[in-house]
């Protein structure tokens, strides 16, 4: 079936890092791909999104693209701050029994130290 | 602002007793949201996909009768869990769908954690 692998976490860095949060897929068809953020205590927000190969989602300094050769959609940030401290999500959308449904992987604990 | 909100954000409950968790739409009408569960440290879950009007869909392995969710309106779902045991105790979220031009988006709430003693 449809998967998500995540680099497995925690990730520590300092600020001004640069972060790289990997992440490959197992899909059959075309599916979209989403990076999702959790802050502490909060729901899931939306990062960036990337609905077909080589497409490339960016949001906040983050960015990710839609790797269809490698079945890859890696996290990538120049310049990390305190306040992206967060755990992220590498997630896509699957057909599965007919109904559109979002597939997550298992989640990456980041933290940045000033 | 939000666009998902539930209530309440957390409870304690004794094992037995039944705990009823809302998620509402505040900007849209859903006529579709999905229920999750996360536990510490891991990734989230699909139990159930709710339907405005209809029941609701579970997934493999998902009780029905002891998840019992409610889709009363197009902006209301909730899910109770019935003779709440310990290995209840989760961290619940709730999604709506929002159609967007030929795609469609997710909105997750801020989520639910439950304790059951």
């Amino acid at each position: 079936g449809n998967s998500v692998t995540q680099m497995e976490g925690p990730v520590t860095l300092s600020e001004e890092a640069f972060l790289t949060i990997n992440c490959t897929y197992t899909a059959t068809g075309y599916p979209s791909l989403f990076w999702y953020v959790q802050y502490p205590g909060e729901g899931l927000q939306l990062l960036l999104k990337a609905t077909k190969a080589d497409d490339k989602g960016s949001n906040k300094g983050f960015e990710a693209t839609y790797r269809k050769e490698t079945t890859s959609f890696h996290l990538e940030k120049g310049s990390v701050q305190v306040s992206d401290s967060a755990v992220y999500f590498c997630a896509l959308t699957s057909i599965i029994q007919g109904a559109q449904k979002l597939v997550f992987g298992q989640g990456t604990r980041l933290t940045i130290n000033p | 602002g939000a666009v998902v909100s539930q209530h309440p954000s957390w409870v304690i409950c004794k094992s037995g007793t039944s705990v009823k968790i809302e998620c509402r739409s505040l900007d849209f009408q859903a006529t579709t949201m999905f229920w999750y569960r996360q536990f510490p440290k891991q990734s989230l879950m699909l139990m159930a996909t709710s339907n405005e009007g209809s029941k609701a869909t579970y997934e493999q392995g998902v009780e029905k009768d002891k998840f019992l969710i409610n889709h009363a309106s197009l902006t209301l779902s909730t899910l109770t869990v019935t003779s709440a045991h310990p290995e209840d105790s989760s961290f619940y979220i709730c999604s709506v769908r929002k159609l967007i031009g030929t795609g469609n988006e997710q909105y997750f709430g801020p989520g639910t954690r439950l304790t059951v003693t």
